[in-house]
């Protein structure tokens, strides 16, 4: 079984102040990582994705994250933040598996508030 | 890129009756489709899987016979809520994988919710 921890489930930082929002997997098997952002009342929006090569992963909106397996990591971190980054940040975690259902496991989402 | 759209985006019922929501891949198959349940303040729960021209694999709690879903064609899967009460409102977020070549690629593209209000 996959399981996705965000430990915070809320995040205020000053605006053009650097961010990492934290997200910790557990998995059997080897892993492919998301993180996801959600705007109030919208879907979700991929930001970036970890599937295999090189643990430093770039993403959109300056966004970046960092795979570490030895400790089983996968941080979501942004040099200086911008209000309009002011959301909800899912983690999440597939199995990804050739064929079936590659269930995607979400965290409980850290609220990111940017303060003016 | 892979867009998947919802309809409708807001609906608001009367208790009793069913809604259906639908969802769409705009620009690409779908093989499988995905549909969320997302309560407030919380985290995507997985309601279930469905599948192009198979029965949905529903995950453990969720009430097939409440939840309806039909995945008709490579790009339309759609969930019915039957006799909605208001415990059901709840913001639902559908899901696609997209498939390019007959390989499954590890990217599910999220529609933009249906915010259902069952008074």
């Amino acid at each position: 079984a996959q399981s996705v921890t965000q430990l915070d489930s809320q995040v205020p930082v000053f605006e053009e102040a650097p961010v990492e929002l934290r997200c910790n997997y557990s998995s059997s098997v080897s892993v492919y990582l998301f993180w996801y952002v959600q705007y109030p009342n919208q879907g979700l929006q991929l930001l970036l994705k970890y599937l295999s090569g090189s643990t430093l992963v770039k993403g959109i909106n300056g966004f970046e994250a960092e795979f570490n397996k030895s400790q089983t990591s996968f941080h979501l971190r942004k040099p200086s933040v911008h209000i309009s980054d002011t959301a909800e940040y899912f983690c999440a975690v597939s199995d990804g598996y050739s064929g079936g259902y590659q269930k995607v496991t979400f965290g409980t989402g850290t609220k990111l508030q940017v303060i003016p | 890129g892979a867009v998947v759209s919802q309809h409708p985006s807001r609906v608001i019922c009367k208790s009793g009756t069913s809604v259906k929501i639908e969802c769409r891949s705009l620009d690409f198959q779908a093989t499988t489709m995905f549909w969320y349940r997302q309560f407030p303040k919380k985290s995507l729960m997985l309601m279930a899987t469905s599948n192009e021209g198979s029965k949905a694999t529903y995950e453990q709690g969720v009430e097939k016979d409440k939840f309806l879903i039909n995945h008709a064609s490579l790009t339309l899967s759609t969930l019915t809520v039957t006799s909605a009460h208001p415990e059901d409102s709840s913001f639902y977020i559908c899901s696609a994988r997209i498939v390019i070549g007959g390989l499954s690629h590890n990217e599910q593209f999220f529609g933009p919710g249906t915010r259902l209000t069952v008074l």
